[in-house]
């Protein structure tokens, strides 16, 4: 079945340093690729996400790029702060109800 | 503006107890989801829904079943707990397929 694979599965990053996580696509349909932060003991919340009809989209210091033809898109925060160390999920969406989610990234930053 | 409210929030239930989870939404959205979230495998689909009165499967539906009588609320009923369902149980609505979605603040859920 369709799946989405995420890496690494944990990442340690220096404050200040960048940090990207990796996500691959099996369905080829996807159209829609959110990334969500989860904070230790809290709600999955998005931090941004993109569409299949654009390579790249930024938002202050994280950006995603999208690769369709490779069915790779990544996520990449520049200039980590203490508060960046969460859980990190990809997913994918083909536009219906479903979306499948990879399995997370644990990014801890490192004062 | 709530959002997306579950509750209970956490519950400890003995093998072969049943319960109810209640999620509420307050955003008008047509989709409701229920995942569940276990160490090193992301979420997982249990249930969804694409409107007031609609059900379907997710990816592991089984041990599990749902409501959607009033657009609003998204029940998840466990008939006979197992200890395979412990988990943290996450509620989720969007305004349509292919979109943002909310999540409620998690059901911590432990089956002795």
């Amino acid at each position: 079945g369709e799946n989405v694979e995420q890496h690494p599965s944990t990442l340690s990053v220096q404050e200040g340093d960048s940090a990207v996580i990796k996500c691959t696509y099996s369905d080829s349909a996807s159209n829609y690729f959110p990334w969500y932060k989860q904070e230790l003991g809290k709600r999955p919340q998005l931090i941004i996400d993109i569409r299949s009809n654009v390579g790249e989209k930024k938002d202050q210091r994280i950006a995603v790029t999208l690769n369709k033809t490779a069915k790779h898109f990544s996520l990449h925060i520049t200039e980590t702060q203490p508060e960046d160390s969460a859980v990190y999920f990809c997913a994918a969406s083909t536009g219906g109800f479903k979306t499948i989610f990879g399995a997370g990234t644990r990014l801890f930053v490192k004062a | 503006n709530a959002g997306v409210t579950q509750t209970p929030k956490f519950r400890v239930l003995k093998t072969g107890q049943s319960m109810t989870l209640l999620c509420a939404q307050d955003m008008n959205h047509e989709y409701m989801y229920w995942y569940r979230q276990d160490p090193g495998m992301g979420l997982r689909l249990i249930h969804y829904s694409v409107g007031e009165g609609t059900t379907a499967k997710g990816e592991v539906p089984d041990g599990y079943n749902v409501s959607r009588l009033k657009k609003q609320n998204f029940l998840l009923g466990l008939e006979s707990a197992a200890p395979s369902q412990t988990s943290v149980y996450f509620c989720a609505s969007s305004p349509s397929g292919g979109d943002i979605q909310y999540f409620g603040a998690g059901t911590r859920l432990s089956v002795l």
